[in-house]
């Protein structure tokens, strides 16, 4: 079966140091990825999605980047972090066929301090 | 960007009352989806329902769909305690050749025992 893991679940980080998100999906082949971030009590903000290895898409202009060395494996990085970037962070994928439900990972909590 | 609105922004019902929450969209669709999210956690696919569809039943759950009103609602039957959380509906669509998950705002759902 398909299985989707996220780490770390949470992260207390300094202004300006780097982050790395990870996240990896088993179980299943050339899945689309995506990184979504959600503010308290608010929506999925869709940050970048990848429909394969080394093609990244991104959604809004930010501090943060994505990678996809591996098939299955999608990296969140940033070089420096700001305040704003606090807020809690959310993998997904999908089959990569339209009319197929998205299975998400248990998220990474980052507060920036 | 967010897809639309979500009505109410928050409810709150006895145990045993359904529960009935409103999504409205604004673009062109291939499905819609409906999520779950308990506090903290990731979010929990639902159920999907095309848009040459109007009506479908997962188990306690109804969602219908109207695309000349861009609006779908769920409605949860006999509402439990472990229901409460929040519920987000999502639009999937290839925009600009590439697939993608639009969320709304979300329902915060509390069921009182």
């Amino acid at each position: 079966s398909q299985t989707i893991h996220q780490w770390p679940a949470t992260l207390v980080q300094p202004v300006g140091s780097p982050l790395s998100l990870e996240c990896t999906v088993e179980g299943t082949s050339n899945p689309n990825l995506y990184w979504y971030r959600q503010a308290a009590g608010r929506g999925l903000q869709l940050l970048f999605y990848s429909v394969g290895i080394g093609q990244i898409s991104s959604e809004v202009p930010q501090n943060l980047s994505a990678s996809r060395p591996q098939d299955r494996q999608f990296i969140l990085s940033s070089k420096k972090l700001l305040l704003s970037d606090s807020g809690f962070y959310l993998c997904a994928w999908t089959v990569g066929v339209i009319g197929y439900g998205y299975t998400f990972g248990s998220g990474t909590r980052l507060t920036v301090v | 960007s967010q897809q639309g609105e979500e009505d109410p922004q928050a409810l709150s019902i006895q145990e045993g009352e359904n529960a009935t929450m409103n999504c409205s969209y604004k673009t062109s669709i291939n499905n819609l989806q409906w999520y779950r999210q308990n506090s903290g956690r990731g979010l929990v696919h639902l159920i999907l329902i095309r848009s040459n569809e109007r009506e479908k039943h997962s188990g306690r759950l109804r969602v219908t769909l109207d695309t000349s009103k861009k609006s779908s609602s769920l409605l949860i039957t006999a509402s439990r305690a472990a229901d409460t959380a929040s519920y987000f509906c999502a639009t999937d669509a290839f925009v600009q050749g590439a697939q993608k998950l639009v969320f709304g705002q979300g329902t915060r759902l509390t069921i009182n025992p």
